[in-house]
């Protein structure tokens, strides 16, 4: 299973709003609404921001959101704080009944 | 409140095995599939295996197939991953996660596995 693609890096002023994309195939991600996105700060265990495409867990701010398109979900952060410097990485569920991972977006707040 | 705690890695040399296990708590741990996810040194996270809530099903990526070995007890609240044929490529930080719908909603800490001679 390839790994889903990410940009390596996206960048922003605070207070500007970025969109991180994630492509895979009609095997993952287009097939399943099971599409989910992770926050990763260095040394420190991943958080769950987005699930089900769209769906925000409680006590996640509402400055994250996701969606999809066919083959490509997108998770966008308006309002860029410093503290959304972080890895994020997408995942879907896939034919194979497994999961696969995005190779990561590295988020920069200039 | 839910914690996932990691334990049992270390160093191992090339072909050795692991027994890495995950203690739960806080959640009704019966009730939910579990995953185990590895992220190696300066790379991206990787689904390595999940089973589901009673361990009657078990998946695993390609590159841990017939190697690799996930269970758990309920009894004990514990998820275990069993690791042999161990390579260099291996090498990670191995997270275990509880699944909710289609998603990893809840990580440990995770615990290093060093794989070296």
């Amino acid at each position: 299973q390839s790994a889903l693609t990410q940009p390596a890096s996206v960048s922003g002023s605070p207070g500007q709003s970025i969109t991180i994309s994630c492509t895979g195939t009609s095997s993952d991600v287009g097939g399943y609404k099971y599409v989910s996105w992770y926050q990763h700060h260095p040394g420190k265990a991943p958080q769950l921001m987005i699930y089900e495409v769209s769906n925000r867990p409680s006590g996640v701010s509402n400055r994250f959101s996701g969606s999809k398109s066919g083959n490509t979900a997108s998770l966008t952060i308006s309002g860029l704080q410093a503290e959304d410097e972080a890895d994020y990485y997408c995942s879907s569920y896939t034919s194979s009944s497994t999961y696969v991972f995005g190779t990561g977006t590295k988020v920069t707040v200039l | 409140e839910v914690q996932l705690v990691e334990s049992g890695g270390g160093l191992v040399q090339p072909g050795g095995s692991l027994r890495l296990s995950c203690s739960a708590s806080g959640f009704t741990f019966s009730s939910y599939a579990m995953h185990w996810v590895r992220q190696a040194p300066g790379k991206g996270l990787e689904y390595v295996s999940a089973i589901s809530s009673n361990g009657g099903s078990t998946y695993y990526a390609d590159s841990v197939k017939g190697r690799f070995t996930i269970s758990r007890d309920n009894s004990k609240n514990t998820l275990y991953l069993q690791m042999s044929s161990l390579r260099a490529e291996d090498t990670a930080v191995y997270y275990c996660v509880k699944g909710n719908s289609g998603s990893y909603d809840y990580w440990g800490q995770g615990t290093l596995v060093t794989v070296s001679s």
